[in-house]
């Protein structure tokens, strides 16, 4: 059964600074990997999608990178902002569409 | 803009009464969409996948006469939680997969459910 651990939990960092955000996973026979933002009482905004054959993706101020034979992506966030604040999930997928997601980890950048 | 919306997106009952939440695709037809549970600051479990012609497929523990599930068209599935308890509260969430390109999930906006 595939788990997804996501680090830290929560995080409160002042506006700038540059961010890691991490998630592990048990299983690293993947199809793929998607970083989520989840504003609070809100719905999932996919912000990137990492197919199993990729080792990274960027959009903007955001890159995410995988390696699947450690079980590991790292979200990075450049020059934060307090718009960054939100959850950040990430949801490895097997075969299926069907997804496991991680607790996420909860961001607060304070201006 | 949003491809996957939800109705209601807040919804308040007595305990007893049977709530449904929909979920549609908007611009696509999604044969296949998923259910998922949110408790307050845990992550998203999966219920069921609902399959547009025949019946869901539940997970382990979910009660699928407590929830039930309907994929009416390509478009549309619905979720009953039927005689709501207030553990029943919850955010719920739907998601549509949609092929080609990204293979991506989209997710709806999520239903707030508060049962008194």
């Amino acid at each position: 059964k595939q788990e997804v651990t996501q680090i830290p939990a929560a995080l409160s960092v002042p506006e700038g600074e540059n961010l890691v955000l991490n998630c592990s996973f048990t299983d690293s026979a993947i199809y793929n990997l998607q970083w989520f933002r989840q504003d609070p009482g809100k719905g999932l905004t996919s912000l990137l999608l990492i197919q199993s054959s990729q080792r990274e993706q960027t959009s903007g101020r955001l890159n995410a990178s995988l390696d699947k034979s450690s079980g590991r992506s790292t979200l990075y966030i450049a020059a934060s902002q307090p718009g960054d604040s939100a959850t950040y999930l990430c949801a490895v997928r097997r075969g299926s569409y069907i997804p496991t997601f991680g607790r996420g980890t909860s961001l607060i950048v304070h201006p | 803009g949003a491809v996957v919306s939800q109705h209601p997106s807040r919804v308040i009952c007595k305990s007893g009464t049977s709530v449904k939440i929909e979920c549609r695709s908007l611009d696509f037809q999604a044969t296949t969409m998923f259910w998922y549970r949110q408790f307050p600051k845990q992550s998203l479990m999966l219920m069921a996948t609902s399959n547009e012609g025949s019946k869901a497929t539940y997970e382990q523990g979910v009660e699928k006469d407590k929830f039930l599930i309907n994929h009416a068209s390509l478009t549309l599935s619905t979720l009953t939680v039927t005689s709501a308890h207030p553990e029943d509260s919850s955010f719920y969430i739907c998601s549509a997969p949609r092929s080609g390109g990204a293979d991506t999930q989209y997710f709806g906006p999520g239903t707030r459910l508060t049962v008194l």
